[in-house]
Formats: C-alpha cells, structure tokens, sequence
C-alpha cells in the first residue's frame, strides 16, 4: 500500500518569494505522483506528474518538482509567488498496476501575502 | 475545464434519506472514479468503475453503492444519510485502467441536516 505526508498543513510566503511545498511518499513500488490545486468551490487540476524518466518535472504556472528517489520526497516549487498562487495543493501517488487509484495526502495551504 | 461533469452542484438533505449523484466523464474516457472530501478524512477514494464494471474499492461505506452505465456515466448512491456525510463528492476519469491522470469535476457538495 502506499501513502503520502504533506509537511505543513499551512504554508505563508509573500508575493515574489520562493514557494516550496513538501511531500513524502511510501510505496512498495516505483510510484507515480502528482500533484493537483484546488482553488475555492472548484475541482482539482494537475499541476504536473512524474511517471517515469526525467526525475525534474515541469507543469504548469511555472510550478516544478524533483522526484528523489532516494529521499522519497516529491517538493513542489516556483521561484516567485503571485497571488494567484493562493490555493490548496494536494501531493497524491499512484502504481503502475492494473487496478491503480490515486492516495491523496491531506492537502497544504498556500497562502500569498502582498 | 476538465470536461468532467457533476450534477448537482449542490445538496441539502436530512438524515436518513437517500441521494444519488451523478458524473458524466470526459469524452472517450471509460474509468469513473468517486472521491469524498471532507474536513476530517481529507480526500478518500471510494470506488472505481471500468467500462461498466467495478475495479476497485477504498473506503466506501456498505450503505454507498455505485454503477457505471452504458453511456459511461456514473451514479453514487448514499443512503440512509448521517449528519457525517457531509462533505464534497468528487468524480474524476481517465482514459483507460492504469496509472493515467485522473480529470476531476467540479464536485457535488452535500449537506445533511
């Protein structure tokens, strides 16, 4: 089985300023992981996914994770927050199984100030 | 807009009753995925469904139940609702069966008083 730890339930920074989201994962196997937004009274949207091969992973927004394995983390960042930045992001991981279903973990708040 | 579709937006129920909600996934998308939000539980996987049929389960109560259709829409079913049941009920599809990117709707929130 396999699941996800978000440090941090709420994150501050201010506009301009270096974003940096953490997520750990545990999988038995080698996992896929994604991370989503969900901006207030909305669905999730994929911000980007790591399945296999480049370990940085570019999505969209100018956000960026680095999947290390040997750390099993996968940080989200962007070098410059905007306001619009301000959402919930969720870190999920999933298996290259024939049955795969997407482990959530419990979500961080991004809050922008000005 | 992810072409996922959720109706109804909205829910408000008593206890006790039953409620069916309905998703309808992306064109071409033949897995259907139930996911509830709540405050305490965070986003849980319920249940999956493939071209009609069940493929997994997570933590569904007994008293949810779901179907996929022909047309590949699908129907969550919550009955004998409790004060706890309240939350956001997503759905998400991908393409086919595996690890693809999951495509959610925008949500039914439900409330139950």
């Amino acid at each position: 089985a396999q699941s996800v730890t978000q440090l941090g339930s709420h994150v501050s920074v201010s506009e301009g300023a270096l974003v940096l989201l953490r997520c750990n994962y545990s999988s038995s196997v080698p996992p896929y992981l994604f991370w989503y937004v969900q901006y207030p009274n909305q669905g999730l949207q994929l911000l980007l996914k790591y399945t296999t091969g480049a370990t940085l992973v570019k999505g969209i927004n100018g956000f960026e994770a680095e999947f290390k394995k040997s750390e099993t983390s996968f940080h989200l960042t962007k070098p410059s927050a905007h306001m619009s930045d301000a959402a919930e992001y969720f870190c999920a991981v999933s298996v290259n199984s024939g049955y795969s279903t997407l482990t959530f973990g419990k979500g961080t708040m991004l809050l922008v100030s000005p | 807009d992810s072409g996922v579709t959720q109706t109804p937006k909205h829910l408000i129920t008593a206890t006790g009753q039953r409620v069916t909600l309905r998703c309808s996934p992306r064109s071409g998308d033949l897995s259907v995925y139930w996911y509830q939000q709540s405050l305490d539980q965070g986003l849980q996987f319920l249940i999956q469904y493939y071209n009609g049929e069940e493929r997994a389960k997570g933590n569904i109560l007994e008293r949810f139940s779901a179907q996929q259709f022909p047309d590949l829409h699908s129907e969550l079913n919550l009955s004998s609702l409790e004060l706890g049941d309240s939350a956001l009920y997503f759905c998400a599809s991908t393409r086919g069966n595996g690890a693809d990117t999951q495509y959610f709707g925008p949500g039914t929130r439900l409330t139950v008083l």
